[in-house]
């Protein structure tokens, strides 16, 4: 079966420094990623992860460790249009199939 | 170039009527996912299409199903909606397997 799991909540203040963790456990495994989800919009995307190790894009690095089944998503330089839903999803395209698992999602709430 | 557009966006349907949701993928996307999400589950995968064929399904009943065209675009279909049908609906496109570029979703409330 899959299950991919991260905390539900995060609080972090502004200019801070925040991880958010994911791990999962599932058959077939081609990548993860991390989307951005604000309130009533459609998910964005935001870094992809197949090797492991670090992926840095701008304020965005995403972390992988395969054989852990984990990853994190770190987000430096905080700003309060970074309160969202962040949203770690794994990729099995087994069969020639595409198919994206989600775990249920992390709130982060920015505050001054 | 344009993004992935759902229509309608919006939706209210009473139980037991059917309803139809369109999907126009990127152009140039052949890989057309559906997801729906809801506050409790969060998003999960319904079916994607490739070339107008179903590849791969998950685990929802017979009453969710889909199809594709040959430009690409892709419709889903829910008959004798349920109250519990109440969702966000949100579809995908993706090239060669990469990253899934998302629509703005289809809102469906059921009454």
């Amino acid at each position: 079966g899959q299950n991919i799991d991260q905390p539900t909540e995060m609080t972090a203040t502004e200019g801070a420094i925040v991880q958010i963790n994911c791990t999962y456990q599932t058959s077939g495994f081609n990548g993860l990623f991390w989307y951005q989800q604000h309130a009533g919009e459609a998910p964005t995307f935001l870094s992809y992860n197949v090797l492991d190790g670090l992926e840095e894009k701008g304020r965005f690095s995403s972390f992988l460790s395969r054989s852990k089944g984990y990853s994190y998503l770190l987000l430096k330089e905080l700003q309060m249009k970074d309160s969202a839903s962040y949203l770690c999803a794994v990729s099995s395209s087994g069969a020639g199939s595409y198919q994206l698992t989600f775990g249920k999602g992390t709130k982060l709430s920015v505050i001054p | 170039k344009a993004g992935v557009t759902q229509t309608p966006r919006y939706l209210i349907k009473t139980r037991g009527q059917q309803v139809t949701l369109s999907c126009s993928p990127i152009s140039g996307h052949r890989s057309v996912s559906w997801y729906q999400q809801t506050p409790g589950q969060g998003l999960q995968f319904l079916f994607e299409y490739f070339s107008e064929t179903q590849r791969n399904k998950g685990n929802f009943p017979g009453r969710f199903s889909g199809r594709q065209f040959s430009n690409s675009r892709s419709e889903m279909n829910v008959s004798t909606l349920e109250l519990g049908d109440s969702a966000l609906y949100l579809c995908a496109s993706s090239f060669e397997n990469t990253e899934a570029f998302f629509g703005q979703g289809t809102r469906l409330t059921v009454v």
